[in-house]
């Protein structure tokens, strides 16, 4: 089956500085999705790029199917950034997601 | 809209007995998802449900099972429960297609003694 993998799998950063983080996968996907899980265990939608750019305040993703990788951008972060961030990716047909491993980001004060 | 749905949020169950968990879709989804998150495992696909209709399963034993009701409310059952069932449970929704943006419930955190 697709395999998915992020890196880095832990980011430890101060406030105010920016971000980015990765995600590989092995197989042509129609569907890419970025969550951030927050302390109670909800996934929050952030993206939905199977393909192109997209911004959203500080946070921006651009998803290269034909290379297969896309990005998270976090500018400024800030504190409430901390948390862990999947990438899940579905293909054709298949009706589910396949998440990567997460990336765990800590923001510090 | 309402988002997605879950009950209960949390609970605890000993070994050998058997859970049901509730997930309701937001208004007008008629696909859920279900998926257990555990730490060593990560977040894993159990099955989603269309239509009342299973179209797509996981690699889970046989005690998982699910359904789902022509309201597109949908639940999950775990009989003969075991240790390493303790997990969040999480819900997804979406409208249809494999291509759709699929939302989640707030989860389902359940404890196995």
């Amino acid at each position: 089956g697709i395999q998915v993998e992020q890196s880095p799998p832990d980011l430890i950063l101060q406030e105010g500085a920016n971000s980015t983080l990765r995600c590989n996968f092995s197989d042509s996907v129609n569907n890419l999705q970025w969550f951030h899980q927050n302390p109670w265990g909800q996934l929050i939608n952030l993206f939905y790029i199977p393909s192109g750019t997209k911004q959203n305040g500080r946070l921006s993703a651009t998803t290269v199917a034909t290379e297969r990788y896309s990005l998270l951008y976090i500018s400024s972060s800030q504190t409430t950034d901390s948390g862990v961030y999947f990438c899940a990716v579905g293909i054709q047909g298949a009706q589910k997601l396949v998440f990567g491993q997460g990336t765990r980001l800590t923001i510090n004060p | 809209k309402a988002g997605v749905t879950q009950t209960p949020r949390y609970l605890i169950k000993t070994r050998g007995q058997q859970v049901t968990l509730s997930c309701s879709p937001i208004s007008g989804h008629r696909s859920v998802s279900w998926y257990q998150q555990t730490p060593g495992q990560g977040l894993q696909f159990l099955f989603e449900y269309f239509s009342e209709t299973q179209r797509n399963k996981g690699n889970f034993p046989g005690r998982f099972s699910g359904r789902q009701f022509s309201n597109s409310r949908s639940e999950m059952n775990v009989s003969t429960l075991e240790l390493g069932d303790s997990a969040l449970y999480l819900c997804a929704s979406k409208s249809g297609g494999s291509y759709n943006e699929q939302f989640f419930g707030p989860g389902t955190r359940l404890t196995v003694l």
